[in-house]
């Protein structure tokens, strides 16, 4: 069974680099027909997209987020990581790692549904 | 790239039927047919609960069903129980390999 979880610091500086780490346990990293994404929560607040990577590299970030993130993906550790930088408290929030993609009992893929997420991991930026 | 707009709450008694409604806009919802829904009980991990904009993952109860029309999708829940008082939210493909989600709907079961 397919598990993700995030690892990193839980306290970063203002103005600093957040950065966050995906491993992928259970399955391969590399499967063409998956994209793996990072997703975050500020407290109390909805979900906020920040970007994906598929195995090949390509990236995709969210417009707001795209001139502070970068994504990348290490497919010989089967993990994938998230920096986030220049950080204020508004980025205060649990991040979450996900993987897009979706197989049916039939077999049929759908590529555009977050089905397998990690546990979460809280990050607080302040000095 | 906006944040789709859900109501902040909803509440229906058990068995009743609630509808939760998620307005975007023609560059997001209105331009394909690719909404998901997330339910996220409080400290847990989201998890879908329509995609496709009506499709139900196996083993979703089929009291939870999902529904577009133009720029906004909805969320029904029928024969309501205490265990879907949960946050949920809205998300949709945006084009280029990009999605956004919505504000988010707490339902309470009263």
């Amino acid at each position: 069974q397919l598990q993700l979880q995030e690892s990193g610091p839980g306290l970063v500086k203002p103005s600093e680099t957040l950065s966050l780490t995906c491993t992928v346990s259970g399955g391969s990293i590399s499967s063409s027909s998956f994209y793996w994404g990072w997703i975050r929560q500020p407290p109390g607040k909805g979900l906020e997209w920040i970007g994906g990577v598929y195995h090949s590299g390509n990236t995709y970030y969210s417009p707001s987020l795209k001139s502070r993130v970068t994504i990348s993906i290490d497919t010989s550790k089967n993990q994938f990581s998230l920096k986030l930088k220049s950080v204020t408290a508004a980025d205060t929030a649990v991040y979450y790692c996900a993987r897009r993609g979706y197989y049916d009992s039939s077999g049929h893929y759908s590529p555009d549904v977050f089905e397998i997420w990690g546990q979460g991991t809280r990050v607080t930026v302040s000095p | 790239q906006s944040a789709l707009t859900q109501p902040a709450s909803v509440s229906g008694s058990p068995g009743q039927s609630i509808t939760i409604s998620c307005t975007g806009t023609s560059s997001d919802i209105g331009s394909y047919n690719l909404v998901s829904w997330y339910q996220q009980h409080p400290g847990e991990v989201p998890k879908v609960m329509i995609y496709e904009d009506s499709k139900r993952p196996s083993g979703v109860a089929d009291r939870f069903s999902g529904f577009k029309s133009g720029n906004t999708a909805s969320l029904t829940i029928s024969g309501l129980q205490p265990e879907d008082e949960a946050d949920y939210f809205c998300c949709s493909y945006g084009g280029s390999n990009t999605y956004v989600f919505g504000t988010g709907t707490k339902v309470t079961v009263l």
